[in-house]
């Protein structure tokens, strides 16, 4: 069974600029969440989708959002980029219904200079 | 405040010992408990799952939750160099309408020496 698959692995933009990062869950989970880690904050959850409805968000600025289409594939975007969204960016897929396992792509790694 | 607690260590212990790691939280909300094992430059691995307090084990390690605590734990038995990485607790409420956000210790570094 394939697990979460993440792309790209690595992107380097320029301040200023709008990224999308895509993400393919588990065959079967209907829940996709994104998350943020850096050094210094840690893991911080961005948002969850589920039957292409954003359940649930985190408390970052409208800069960062999402989607989630009908195969359960998932796009997040970045827009005008900051310095300071440098971090690995991790998608979780889960079944969705009930507080089920949470299953991490391998993550998309984000430098902005 | 952080929600969620967890000492980031390094903690450095020698091959075949058993290792325990702990988090705190303050969110009595929080039902499902989870552990994760991130190697650098991977995305978290699920180790264990647990829904509300009480034990479970999976070979060689061993999950506690104590809900009246808020306290949960896992316990590594004859630790390898393998194990080597770093450990995040994770632990979430869910409801059919806010669904599922996963609220992260910031990660215990392990180092297992031969």
């Amino acid at each position: 069974k394939a697990g979460v698959t993440q792309t790209p692995r690595y992107l380097i933009k320029t301040r200023g600029q709008q990224v999308t990062l895509s993400c393919s869950p588990i065959s079967g989970h209907r829940s996709v969440s994104w998350y943020q880690q850096t050094p210094g904050q840690g893991l911080q959850f961005l948002f969850e989708y589920f039957s292409e409805t954003q359940r649930n968000k985190g408390n970052f600025p409208g800069r960062f959002s999402g989607r989630q289409f009908s195969n359960s594939r998932s796009e997040m975007n970045v827009s005008t980029l900051e310095l300071g969204d440098s971090a690995l960016y991790l998608c979780a897929s889960s079944l969705g219904e009930g507080g089920t396992e949470a299953f991490f792509g391998q993550g998309t790694r984000l430098t902005v200079v | 405040q952080k929600e969620v607690e967890q000492d980031p260590g390094p903690l450095s212990v020698p091959e075949g010992a058993i290792v325990s790691l702990n988090c705190t939280y303050s969110n009595s909300a929080f039902q499902y408990f989870m552990w994760y094992r991130q190697y650098s430059r991977k995305g978290p691995e699920l180790l264990m799952y647990t829904y509300s307090s009480g034990n479970k084990e999976d070979g060689r390690f061993t999950a506690q939750v104590d809900k009246s605590s808020k306290y949960i734990s896992l316990f590594i038995r004859d630790s390898q160099p393998s194990d080597s990485a770093t450990y995040l607790c994770a632990m979430s409420a869910w409801g059919s309408n806010s669904g599922y956000a996963l609220n992260f210790g910031k990660g215990t570094s392990l180092l297992v020496t031969p």
